[in-house]
């Protein structure tokens, strides 16, 4: 059974700094994995979606890597600002391929000005 | 419409009740989620549509909860005789085909809250 896992729960950083959002998954057997953001009392915003033949994918200040060997996923985010600031959502599409996600906790961060 | 809607925004039941959440997905996405988002357990999957049919409704978590979806579009998910445990956001999502490339665009979601 695919368990994500991620850390940290909660991220402070000041406006300006690179962070680095971490996620691990149990099971390697994965089409893709995907990292969404979500803003208070909204649904989730897709940021980046790495397919299992893909090691990475950017967009904008966005890095997202992949290692499937590893069960591990990095979010880097380049220049922080309080824009930012939201619950970020990684999700596995195992192996069945019928697009079912299973979500990890999710990383709430925070960007100070 | 350009994104997902889903409807009502909020409800608030009183625990017994029935009651019946809908979906309007992004036209033409021939795939259709269920989630729910509740403190404590994360956001979970409930069910998905393929079409008209549902290949995969391993996550409805009794027999209480039931969903349907009509003509390759609108879906309702109903939950009848509403349990405290119930209170959560219910999200729905569509997407295009189920391909590997292809991501899933969520709606704002239903809060429910059983009293």
């Amino acid at each position: 059974k695919q368990e994500v896992t991620q850390i940290p729960a909660a991220l402070s950083v000041p406006e300006g700094e690179n962070l680095v959002l971490n996620c691990s998954f149990t099971d390697s057997a994965i089409y893709n994995l995907q990292w969404f953001r979500q803003d208070p009392g909204k649904g989730l915003t897709s940021l980046l979606l790495i397919q299992s033949s893909q090691r990475e994918q950017t967009s904008g200040r966005l890095n997202a890597s992949l290692d499937k060997s590893s069960g591990r996923s990095t979010l880097y985010i380049a220049a922080s600002q309080p824009g930012d600031s939201a619950t970020y959502l990684c999700a596995a599409d195992g192996s069945s391929n019928t697009g079912k996600l299973i979500f990890g906790q999710g990383t709430t961060l925070q960007v100070k000005p | 419409g350009a994104g997902v809607s889903q409807s009502p925004s909020n409800k608030v039941t009183e625990k017994g009740k029935d009651v019946e959440l809908r979906c309007d997905p992004i036209s033409g996405h021939t795939a259709l989620y269920w989630y729910r988002q509740s403190l404590g357990q994360g956001l979970e999957f409930l069910i998905y549509f393929q079409g008209n049919s549902a290949p995969d409704k391993s996550g409805l978590p009794s027999d209480r909860f039931s969903a349907e979806r009509t003509g390759g579009s609108v879906s309702t998910l109903t939950i009848q005789r509403t349990q405290q445990e119930d209170s959560a956001v219910y999200l729905c999502a569509s997407r295009l085909i189920a391909g590997v490339s292809d991501t899933q665009y969520f709606g704002p979601g239903t809060r429910l809250t059983v009293l």
